[in-house]
Parts: C-alpha cells; sequence; structure tokens
C-alpha cells in the first residue's frame, strides 16, 4: 500500500519561501510520477504540475509557473515542493499525490495535505 | 485546456435516495475521467476511474458513466457519510483538470 507522508503545516510572512516534503513509502519510488495539488480554503482542487521520479524533470501548470520548484531526493523516497515570494492567496493545503494521468490509472495515492498560511 | 464543469453546485437529497451529479468537459476526454470524494479535513479519495471503473473497496452504491464530454456519477441509496464533496478530474490531456466540485448536502 503506497503511503505518502507530508510535512507539517506552517505560517509564513509575505514574501518568504516554503518547501513542503513528501515522504514516499512502500513502492519503489520511481515507478510513479508525483504530481502537486492546491486546494485554498474552501476552494476545489487545483492541479500545480509534476515530477518525473525517474529523470527529476519538473512540469509546471502554466497558472504556477515562475515561483514554484518540484524536486526529489530519490535517496530518501521523498518529493518537495518550494514556493518562493509568498502572497496572502498561497494560503491553502497543499498535496502530493499520485494521480491518473496521460490516459491512465496505474495508482492514486494522496498525501494527507500541508497548510500554508501566509500572512504577516 | 480542458474545462470541467460540474452540475449542480450544491445538490440536496434525502438519506437513502439517489443523487446524479454530472460532469461536463470542454472537449472529449474519451473514457479518462475520475470521480473523486473528499470529506472535511480530508485529501480526495478515488471512487471511479476510467469513466465507470469503481476503484479499490468502493461501495456498490457508487457507479459513473458517460464518454465524451458528458458524465454522471450516481450514488444509488445515500448513506450519511456521503453527505460530502465530490470531484471529477480529466486525465486524457496535459494540463491534468478538475471540475469545481458538488457538495451533496442532506434535504
Amino acid at each position: 500500500q503506497v503511503q505518502l507522508v507530508q510535512s507539517g503545516s506552517g505560517l509564513k510572512k509575505p514574501g518568504a519561501s516554503v518547501k513542503v516534503s513528501c515522504k514516499a513509502s512502500e513502492y519503489t519510488f520511481t515507478r510513479y510520477a508525483m504530481h502537486w495539488v492546491r486546494q485554498a480554503p474552501g476552494q476545489g482542487l487545483e492541479w500545480m504540475g509534476w515530477i518525473n521520479t525517474n529523470t527529476g524533470h519538473p512540469t509546471y501548470a502554466q497558472d504556477f509557473t515562475g515561483r514554484l520548484v518540484f524536486s526529489l531526493d530519490s535517496s530518501v523516497t521523498t518529493a518537495y515542493l518550494q514556493i518562493s515570494s509568498l502572497k496572502a492567496d498561497d494560503t491553502a493545503v497543499y498535496y502530493c499525490a499520485q494521480l491518473c494521468s496521460g490516459g491512465s490509472c496505474d495508482n492514486v495515492s494522496w498525501g494527507q495535505g500541508t497548510l500554508v498560511t501566509v500572512s504577516s | 485546456e480542458i474545462v470541467m464543469t460540474q452540475s449542480p453546485v450544491t445538490l440536496s437529497v434525502s438519506p437513502g435516495e439517489r443523487a446524479t451529479l454530472s460532469c461536463r468537459a470542454s472537449q472529449s476526454v474519451s473514457s479518462n475521467l475520475a470521480w473523486y470524494q473528499q470529506k472535511p479535513g480530508q485529501a480526495p479519495r478515488l471512487l471511479i476511474y476510467g469513466a465507470s471503473t469503481r476503484a479499490t473497496g468502493i461501495p456498490a452504491r457508487f457507479s459513473g458513466s458517460g464518454s465524451g464530454t458528458e458524465f454522471t456519477l450516481t450514488i444509488s441509496s445515500l448513506q450519511s457519510e456521503d453527505f460530502v464533496v465530490y470531484y471529477c478530474q480529466q486525465y486524457n490531456n496535459w494540463p491534468l483538470t478538475f471540475g469545481g466540485g458538488t457538495k451533496v448536502e442532506i434535504k
């Protein structure tokens, strides 16, 4: 059973950066891509992009280019989401997930979510 | 980008009754459509993929249908734990896109 465990919630000031981690276990890390999904308070789900866990190549959704960095540390089977120059409207729960994509649905798993609150 | 539109935004149904949720794609996504259930404070849970295949462990009261641009999630007899939010997601094209969600509430 795939497990994705994310880092804890945090409060950040505007202009700061945050790095969310997603520790994967119980499967071969390179088998499934890792996606990131944002959910603002009381709102729906927004796909932010994904990272190829074999090559480390990231792909960012158009609305999220510029301030995001997806990365991996395969030695500890962990994916990371870094957001720089935080703004108040970055306040959201961020999920790492394995999703149906490219016409295929090999595995779907979600992390528990990490709440990032941006406030002065 | 494929826009996914869910309707209604809120659906009021009595326990034990049937709920029918709709999801429309702005262009064909074939059968590459998933449905998720999300309870408050929890991550989404996959219910249906391939438009009509129930995910592992999902009760038979949940069913999906449709292809192309029109999809339906049916909950045959609503249980108390089913009164939450549901999302559709297409995975036929990049970028992946979600619908805005339907909240099923107790009538």
